[in-house]
């Protein structure tokens, strides 16, 4: 079973900001790996798949890097609707799995 | 469009099986490649992936959960269920069925979700 880390827990920064997430799997999930986002009392929102490409309707300021077990969201400068918890999800055969989510939020 | 509402009671009683039903529009459940997928949040907790069925009807569980899980489908009613068996307090969760697509290993399209209560 893969296990997803992320880091940091959170991340206190101001609007204008460049965000930088981690997620590190426990073992290689090639590029099988997603980010989504969730605001309070909403469902998680899709923002890349196949570890690099931007969901439909996804700004541009949102990009996704990384291969094997290193993954990494960047928020090239942070709007105001971007502070929320972010979730990085993985497959692998037929399993799927989330890791523990990380919180930006104001600084 | 593309839609998914999950429903199903709000609160259930520990030992109690739980009966989730999501059901889509705007998709069929019976394209090659099209699936859905079950995750659950515990209040101020992450999320947790359940389960997943495919169109073919292949189904995958999380080891934690497959003793008690078993997801569904009618395709001609548009409708995935999802059955928890012996419920206890720490299912008590916000339950979400979404969409993947056979070209993404990701879920694109999330129902509102529905919170359930597991009490006494």
């Amino acid at each position: 079973e893969v296990v997803l880390t992320q880091s940091p827990a959170t991340l206190s920064l101001s609007p204008g900001d460049r965000a930088t997430l981690s997620c590190r799997a426990s073992q290689s999930v090639e590029t099988y790996l997603a980010w989504y986002q969730q605001k309070p009392g909403q469902a998680p929102r899709l923002l890349i798949h196949g570890a690099t490409n931007r969901a439909t309707g996804i700004p541009d300021r949102f990009s996704g890097s990384g291969s094997g077990t290193d993954f990494t969201l960047t928020i090239s400068s942070l709007e105001p609707e971007d502070f929320a918890v972010y979730y990085c999800q993985q497959r692998t055969g037929g399993q799927f799995s989330f890791g523990p989510g990380a919180r930006v939020e104001f600084k | 469009q593309v839609t998914l509402k999950e429903s199903g009671p709000v609160l259930v009683k520990p030992t109690e099986t739980l009966t989730l039903t999501c059901t889509v529009s705007g998709f069929s459940l019976s394209t090659p490649g099209m699936g859905v997928t079950w995750v659950r949040q515990p209040p101020g907790q992450a999320l947790e992936w359940l389960g997943h069925i495919f169109s073919n009807d292949a189904t995958f569980y999380s080891t934690s959960l497959r003793t008690r899980l078993t997801i569904s489908k009618d395709t001609s009613r548009s409708r995935v269920v999802l059955t928890l068996t012996n419920v206890d307090p720490v299912d008590t969760a916000t339950y979400f069925c979404a969409r993947k697509t056979r070209d993404k290993d990701a879920f694109d399209v999330w129902g509102p979700g529905t919170l359930v209560t597991v009490s006494s």
